[in-house]
């Protein structure tokens, strides 16, 4: 079965607030990373965490490897904020990762 | 630094040709990731190398898929026989030791 449930799969946000994506993890993973698709498809990295939080902008992502989770908020946000976002966790014995399902973020004027 | 490059962007085959992807890590990278990408499954892990050596190929289709990394500075992923449903975007990425994945922009590939 899947490792990572993302949440929630869609979200559609005004411009100026926040929320939000979740990933829940069914292991003690090692670290968590956070990406962005750009309009391109590529990937983008936004955070890679081990533990605690980071913050970067309007962007900050906390990972508590104990309680199997990993958070992405997102404060004042922007269209140019709309995108996919994807949660990936590198787990405790390889260091492969696994993937959320994503979420479709769509800011709204 | 470019980045992780991929090559090609896209490639089109016809049902039971073999199809070689290609993927160039970031100077000074230790370990190179190979995932796929479909609408069904979303992204998943394939293969990994870490300083050439095969680590993990958990993730590959037992028949058909086969990867290798010759040399530190590329990786290719091959597929014989290509059916409809290795249609997929295949990424690579590449990190330092134990650290952040940095992905290459994929190659979308389309089996006719």
């Amino acid at each position: 079965g899947d490792q990572v449930e993302q949440s929630p799969s869609a979200l559609s946000l005004h411009e100026g607030t926040g929320s939000a994506l979740r990933c829940n993890f069914t292991t003690t993973m090692r670290a968590v990373q956070w990406f962005r698709k750009n309009s391109r498809g590529s990937l983008i990295n936004l955070f890679y965490l081990a533990s605690g939080t980071k913050e970067n902008g309007r962007l900050k992502s906390a990972f508590d490897s104990k309680e199997r989770y990993s958070t992405l908020h997102i404060r004042d946000a922007q269209l140019e904020d709309s995108g996919t976002y994807f949660c990936a966790a590198e787990n405790t014995g390889y260091q492969n990762f696994y993937f959320g399902k994503g979420t479709s973020l769509t800011v709204i004027p | 630094n470019a980045g992780v490059i991929q090559t090609p962007r896209h490639k089109v085959t016809g049902k039971g040709q073999e199809a070689t992807l290609w993927c160039e890590p970031i100077s000074g990278h230790s370990a190179v990731f190979w995932y796929r990408q479909t609408i069904v499954q979303g992204l998943e892990f394939l293969t990994y190398f870490r300083n050439q050596a095969p680590i993990d190929d958990s993730g590959m289709p037992k028949e058909r898929f086969s990867a290798q990394m010759p040399n530190q500075s590329h990786s290719t992923l091959k597929i014989q026989s290509t059916q409809p449903q290795d249609s997929a975007v295949y990424l690579c990425a590449s990190s330092y030791d134990r650290y952040e994945q940095y992905f290459g922009p994929g190659t979308r590939l389309t089996v006719l």
